[in-house]
Parts: structure tokens; C-alpha cells; sequence
């Protein structure tokens, strides 16, 4: 079974600090690790994926994210925010198939100017 | 290449009415997924199929919900005699079955409102 925890629904941080937002997961297999941005009212956005290569992932935007799988974590980072960046993030988790996601709640991102 | 596309993006039926979601999926994407969004909320997954094939409705629910992907035309998500509960947004995913198959692409959903 897999699962996926995103620790805090909503983050608040200032233009140009570090943005950190939390996942993590639980799975009975390697997984496969995703985070989408989802702006308002449109679809998910890949941003980036962890399939078994580097642990640590480079995504567009200037997102990055490292799988650590001692503390079953893909915590997604960004080193400055940007006002675009306020969005709300998901976390997701499949098997190697990818024929299943399991998404995590999606944690709301607000960057105050 | 165009990405997926969903229609319409937004939809209002009353009670008992039937709602028709449609999918089509990214040129050359074989599979097909559908997910449901409850207001703050993460996806569901409902429904993935390949071509004229359901491989897995594990989320679907069992009454009143039903969904195709026949060999031409777009996927459809089907929802008979709505109630207000069925109001979220519905998310269509595809992926190429083959290289980067374990990535999902989401077309922009159709936002279903039943008053």
C-alpha cells in the first residue's frame, strides 16, 4: 500500500526566502515520487519526479527535491520565492508501473511581497 | 502537441440529471486516468483504462459512475442521476504507456457543479 503526507496545508513565506514544503511517504515498493503545482482553477503541472536515478531531483521553476528514503521524505525546496510561485503543491507517490497515484492533501503556498 | 484536453471545463446539472466528461488524451498516450478533486482536497484516483479496456476501477464508485476510453473518440467519465456530493472537479491524466510511462500528464479538468 502506498500513501503520501504533506505536513502543513498552508505555508506562508516572503519574497526571496526559502520555501520548504514537506512530504512524506509510505510504501511497500520503491516508489516513485512526483510534485504538481496546481495553480487556481487549471490543472496539475509536473514539476518534478524521482524514479530510482539521482536523489536529488532538479524540477522547473527552480524547484528541487531529494528523496531520502532513511526518512521516507521528498521534501520539495526552492532557495528564493517568487510572488508566481503562490500556488498550491502536491505530492504523489505510484509503483514503477505508474499506473496508480496516491496524492497527499496539497499544501497552499502564499508569498507575502 | 497539444496537452489534455478536457470538456467542457465547467458544467452545472441539477439533481437526477446525467453528467458527460470528456477526455482526450496527449498525441500518441495510450492510457488514461481519472481522478476526482473534493474542495480542499487531494486527487482520487477513480478509473484507468487503456483502449477499450478498464484496467483498474478500484476508485470508482459502484453505483452511478461508469467510464470508457472506446478505440476512437476521447474517454468518457459518465455520472447518472447526480447528487450534490458528485460537485468537484474531475481530473483526466494520460501517459504514453512506454518511455516515461510512470509519468501522469493532467489535462485542466472539468469543474462539475449539481445544484
Amino acid at each position: 500500500a502506498q500513501s503520501v503526507t504533506q505536513l502543513g496545508s498552508h505555508v506562508s513565506v516572503s519574497e526571496g526566502a526559502l520555501v520548504l514544503l514537506r512530504c512524506n511517504y509510505s510504501s511497500s515498493v520503491p516508489p516513485y515520487l512526483f510534485w504538481y503545482v496546481q495553480y487556481p482553477n487549471q490543472g496539475l503541472q509536473l514539476l518534478l519526479k524521482y524514479t530510482s536515478a539521482a536523489t536529488l531531483v532538479k524540477g522547473i521553476n527552480g524547484f528541487e527535491a531529494e528523496f531520502k528514503k532513511s526518512e521516507t521524505s521528498f521534501h520539495l525546496t526552492k532557495p528564493s520565492a517568487h510572488m508566481s510561485d503562490a500556488a498550491e503543491y502536491f505530492c504523489a507517490v505510484s509503483d514503477q508501473t505508474g499506473n496508480q497515484f496516491y496524492f497527499g492533501t496539497g499544501t497552499s503556498l502564499t508569498v507575502i511581497p | 502537441n497539444a496537452g489534455v484536453m478536457q470538456n467542457p471545463r465547467h458544467l452545472v446539472r441539477r439533481r437526477g440529471q446525467e453528467a458527460r466528461l470528456r477526455c482526450s488524451p496527449m498525441k500518441g498516450h495510450s492510457h488514461v486516468y481519472w481522478y476526482r478533486q473534493l474542495p480542499e482536497e487531494g486527487l482520487k484516483f477513480m478509473v484507468y483504462l487503456q483502449k477499450e479496456n478498464i484496467i483498474d476501477e478500484s476508485g470508482m464508485p459502484k453505483e452511478r459512475f461508469s467510464a470508457e476510453f472506446p478505440k476512437e473518440g476521447p474517454s468518457i467519465l459518465r455520472i447518472q442521476q447526480v447528487v450534490r456530493g458528485d460537485s468537484a472537479a474531475y481530473f483526466c491524466a494520460s501517459s504514453p504507456g512506454f518511455t516515461d510511462q510512470e509519468t501522469q500528464y493532467f489535462g485542466p479538468g472539468t469543474r462539475l457543479l449539481v445544484l
